[in-house]
């Protein structure tokens, strides 16, 4: 167990709505990272948040966005969904804001279907 | 820019077995390297990974790898397999020197072994 905990396991929905994906990190973990992972892009980096602030950002879209609260939970909103967005998304959390240096704690991630 | 290569889609072997896991990588600066791992369901799990100092990194359940900078490259092995290997290999490589650089992902090796 990573002590990473993603909300829901599963999601699925249509064309054109909107949902909200949720993650817990680690007890300790300033960092939280947000991934897409689909069988034609592989694992890809959407963006970082550390300590309530956006740190890095990466292939996200900009019908999605996230944020970081004070308790340190995300959330990832992903809008005007299309059938391209169905992917498997994966939370991951590390103590710091450098990724370099620690590894990093992944869920067991939100799978999204679009129908 | 960083990018990592991982040039097989697939690892067999046997049983008892050494393995070999292959990633070559590109950075401008020094890398940092990583591997993990993901079981079917699950999210990625930390196995090892390089910074600095000795190129022989031993890592979580047996596994280690040997980074190699003149080749760029930096393979997982095992001296022996075991069927509870069989999972999805993940190579990973971030720029030391640039701070803002997430980690960049190679795309995937699932590794069979067969008893």
């Amino acid at each position: 167990d990573s002590g990473v905990t993603q909300t829901p396991k599963h999601l699925i929905t249509a064309t054109g709505q909107r949902v909200t994906l949720r993650c817990s990190p680690r007890s300790g973990d300033l960092s939280v990272y947000w991934y897409q992972q689909s069988l034609d892009q592989g694992l890809q980096f959407l963006i970082q948040y550390y300590n309530g602030e956006e740190r890095a950002k990466g292939n996200i879209l900009e019908r999605f966005s996230a944020q970081q609260f004070p308790d340190l939970h995300s959330e990832l909103n992903l809008s005007s969904l299309e059938l391209g967005d169905s992917a498997l998304y994966f939370c991951a959390s590390s103590v710091d804001g450098d990724p370099g240096n620690q590894p990093q704690h992944f869920g067991d991630g939100t799978r999204l279907s679009i129908l | 820019a960083q990018s990592v290569a991982q040039p097989e889609d697939q690892v067999n072997v046997a049983e008892g077995n050494p393995l070999t896991v292959k990633c070559t990588y590109s950075v401008s600066g020094n890398p940092y390297l990583f591997w993990y791992v993901q079981y079917p369901n699950r999210g990625l799990q930390f196995l090892l990974k390089y910074i600095t100092g000795d190129n022989l990194v031993k890592g979580s359940y047996g596994f280690e790898a040997e980074f190699n900078k003149s080749q760029t490259s930096f393979h997982l092995k095992k001296p022996s397999a075991l069927v509870s290997d069989s999972a999805l290999y993940f190579c990973a490589v971030r720029d030391g020197y640039n701070a803002g650089n997430m980690l960049t992902f190679g795309g995937g090796t699932r590794l069979m072994v067969k008893p």
